[in-house]
């Protein structure tokens, strides 16, 4: 699968592969997480959310990794299918705040059949 | 499920007219936040409201306001419209104040003209 340590703005994956989205979060004090997938003209999707008191949560065929030391989020997904092909946001919220998100660059994914 | 509805999904205006977008959020959530999305770019916060009084506040322009209303509906009004106006325009609702699961509608579009 494809495997990328930094940010990249687009990510090409071949269909069953696994890819892996990388996202590197501002402030230390965000203490809580949350994935989005969005398509084209459509408002982005909750995918998979994680608290800072964990490092690993899976949910259907994503699978989200938290590492608070070098305050990076990864975003995890088993066999791509083509319906995976969308733009991916990172969003940090600090909990006990407001609840404003603040997104991280996004991610193109793209699969090719 | 019931999602967040946005109202209308596309707008036309020309420069200096006024425009009000609506956003009705899921049933039994009480937070509502609004977030511009330019071409190619992450979604920015504007202005949240919890239990119909405003919560936070980012970087929305003295020339838009909003409001939640009794039955948690809110409304962006936008006047003395720019053609830098243009974008996506998110609603998010959430329960309890704190963003937790965050949900997002399929937005409006709003092109000035």
């Amino acid at each position: 699968g494809e495997s990328v340590g930094l940010h990249l703005p687009t990510l090409s994956v071949q269909e069953g592969d696994n890819s892996i989205i990388n996202c590197a979060y501002s402030n230390s004090a965000s203490d809580y997480f949350i994935w989005y997938k969005q398509e084209s003209g459509k408002g982005p999707q909750f995918i998979i959310d994680i608290r800072s008191n964990m490092d690993k949560r899976q949910g259907q065929r994503v699978t989200v990794l938290l590492n608070k030391t070098v305050k990076h989020l990864s975003l995890q997904i088993a066999a791509t299918q083509p319906g995976d092909s969308a733009v991916y946001f990172c969003a940090e919220n600090i909990s006990g705040n407001t609840g404003k998100l603040i997104f991280g660059q996004g991610t193109t994914l793209q699969v090719k059949p | 499920a019931a999602g967040v509805i946005q109202s209308p999904r596309h707008l036309i205006k020309e420069k200096r007219e006024t425009a009000t977008l609506k956003c009705y959020p899921i049933p039994r959530h009480d937070t509502v936040y609004w977030y511009q999305q330019g071409p190619g770019q992450d979604p920015q916060f504007l202005i949240s409201f919890y239990e119909k009084m405003q919560s936070d506040k980012g970087s929305i322009p003295d020339r838009f306001s909003a409001q939640q209303f009794s039955d948690y509906h809110s409304e962006l009004n936008m006047s003395s419209l720019e053609l830098g106006d243009s974008a996506l325009y998110f609603c998010a609702s959430s329960y309890g104040g704190q963003g937790d699961e965050q949900y997002f509608g399929p937005g409006t579009r709003l092109t000035v003209t």
